[in-house]
């Protein structure tokens, strides 16, 4: 069955510092991924996503992720983190008619 | 604006009475879907419609209904709440032709039952 795993429940980093989200997926033929950021008391927003072609997708806010078949693993990155990145950031892979998140990585964000 | 519309945003209620949360879009997307939210469990799928009167199971519809008679609306039907109930609800709808997957929510629906 298809899955998508981020292994960070909470990741704090400090304002200006690199970032990087982990998500692993699990699917048998090529994949549609996708990162969406929630943010407090809102509905999902839709970053980035990865259908074919180039394995480094860019995407809004400064966010990029890079697609490695090999490793099964969608990772999202940012090179420089502002304080409103700080936010729940979600991984999903499409299967049909149903998009499958992953259970999500909070961000925090030190001044 | 482009925009899927929720409501009610917040509603608290009591086992067994119903209730309906409603899900509007405007965008003429063919696809709808709803999902919870619960912490540390992410979002699930509840039900998903490709199209006019077409509805599917997603990975949680139990004690859920949903009906799609307009494309623009795809309304969530609790016909009997129970507490395990008590989350948060988001809409989501997409047009198959920008690409599976690339969903608009809504702003979510806090429903607790009491």
């Amino acid at each position: 069955a298809q899955s998508v795993t981020q292994p960070d429940i909470h990741i704090t980093v400090s304002e200006g510092a690199s970032l990087e989200l982990r998500c692993n997926y699990s699917y048998g033929a090529t994949p549609y991924l996708f990162w969406y950021v929630q943010s407090p008391g809102q509905g999902l927003q839709l970053l980035l996503k990865y259908f074919s072609g180039d394995t480094l997708v860019q995407g809004i806010k400064g966010f990029e992720a890079e697609f490695k078949r090999s490793q099964s693993s969608f990772n999202l990155r940012k090179p420089s983190v502002h304080w409103s990145d700080a936010a729940e950031y979600f991984c999903a892979v499409s299967s049909g008619g149903n998009l499958i998140f992953g259970k999500g990585t909070k961000l925090s964000v030190k001044p | 604006e482009a925009q899927v519309t929720q409501n009610p945003r917040y509603l608290i209620t009591v086992t067994g009475k119903k209730l309906t949360v409603t899900c509007s879009q405007n965008m003429n997307h063919e696809y709808m879907s709803w999902y919870r939210q619960d912490p540390g469990l992410g979002l699930r799928q509840i039900y998903y419609s490709m199209n006019v009167e077409v509805t599917d199971k997603g990975d949680v519809p139990e004690g859920y209904k949903v009906s799609r008679k307009e494309k623009r609306n795809f309304p969530l039907i609790l016909e009997s709440p129970s507490p395990n109930q008590t989350s948060l609800y988001f809409c989501a709808s997409s047009s198959w032709r920008s690409g599976a997957g690339e969903l608009f929510f809504g702003e979510g629906s806090r429903l607790t039952v009491l």
